[in-house]
């Protein structure tokens, strides 16, 4: 079955402890990013990979790493996480970059920084 | 900058009503534009979407929406909602930008009896 994996579903975590966000999809897919879900702002897209080794900022980067090490993978990297990043969190992927590609998505992490 | 804008953040209708889910865009080029529905601690599926080979786009369950390019809409529309339509429902817009989606704000349905 083609999906989005990501663990974990639920995570609770206190201020400043660094913590990784896994990403996985079957479905050979070029393109992956992270999105960030708040009420009231829909979703904003945080980092994005074109292909193995390539990534980009998007809207809201700040306190966020990742990495493009194989192209099934790709993991959001909390840092020192702080409680501005309690947020729902979304790894989409795509085929490619065309305009009208559909992308796919995770069942999401909801992190809770305290 | 290409981006959408959800008009009603909560949207309430009787089973068996008319669904109207509101989305306009802004956009310099020709938009690629998508709905996508939440369902309560789910990720997001593709409804439909929106790319230039038709302007009423037919999606699952009973969906379509009507691009509108003079008053820049692309509304979501059902005949009859379903208990099960019940769900947060997602407009987007594709800046061309490596797959980017801007999304609206979404819109929650809830469908009474």
């Amino acid at each position: 079955e083609a999906q989005v994996t990501q663990n974990p579903r639920y995570l609770i975590t206190v201020t400043g402890k660094k913590l990784t966000v896994t990403c996985s999809q079957n479905m050979n897919h070029e393109y992956m990013s992270w999105y960030r879900q708040d009420p009231g702002l829909g979703l904003r897209q945080i980092y994005y990979s074109m292909n193995v080794e390539v990534t980009d900022k998007g809207d809201v980067p700040e306190g966020y790493k990742v990495s493009r090490k194989e192209k099934r993978n790709f993991p959001l990297i909390l840092e020192s996480p702080s409680p501005n990043q309690t947020s729902l969190y979304f790894c989409a992927s795509s085929l490619g970059p065309g305009v009208n590609t559909e992308a796919f998505f995770g069942q999401g992490t909801r992190l809770t920084v305290v | 900058a290409q981006s959408v804008t959800q008009l009603g953040s909560h949207v309430s209708v009787s089973e068996g009503a008319l669904v109207l889910l509101r989305c306009n865009y802004s956009s310099s080029v020709p938009p690629y534009l998508f709905w996508y529905v939440q369902y309560p601690n789910q990720g997001l599926q593709l409804l439909l979407k929106y790319t230039s080979a038709a302007t009423l786009v037919k999606g699952i369950n009973g969906f379509e929406a009507e691009f509108k390019k003079s008053e820049t809409s692309f509304h979501l529309t059902k005949p009859s909602a379903h208990m099960s339509d019940a769900a947060e429902y997602f407009c987007a817009v594709n800046t061309g930008t490596a797959s980017k989606l801007t999304f609206g704000t979404g819109t929650r349905l809830q469908v009474t009896l």
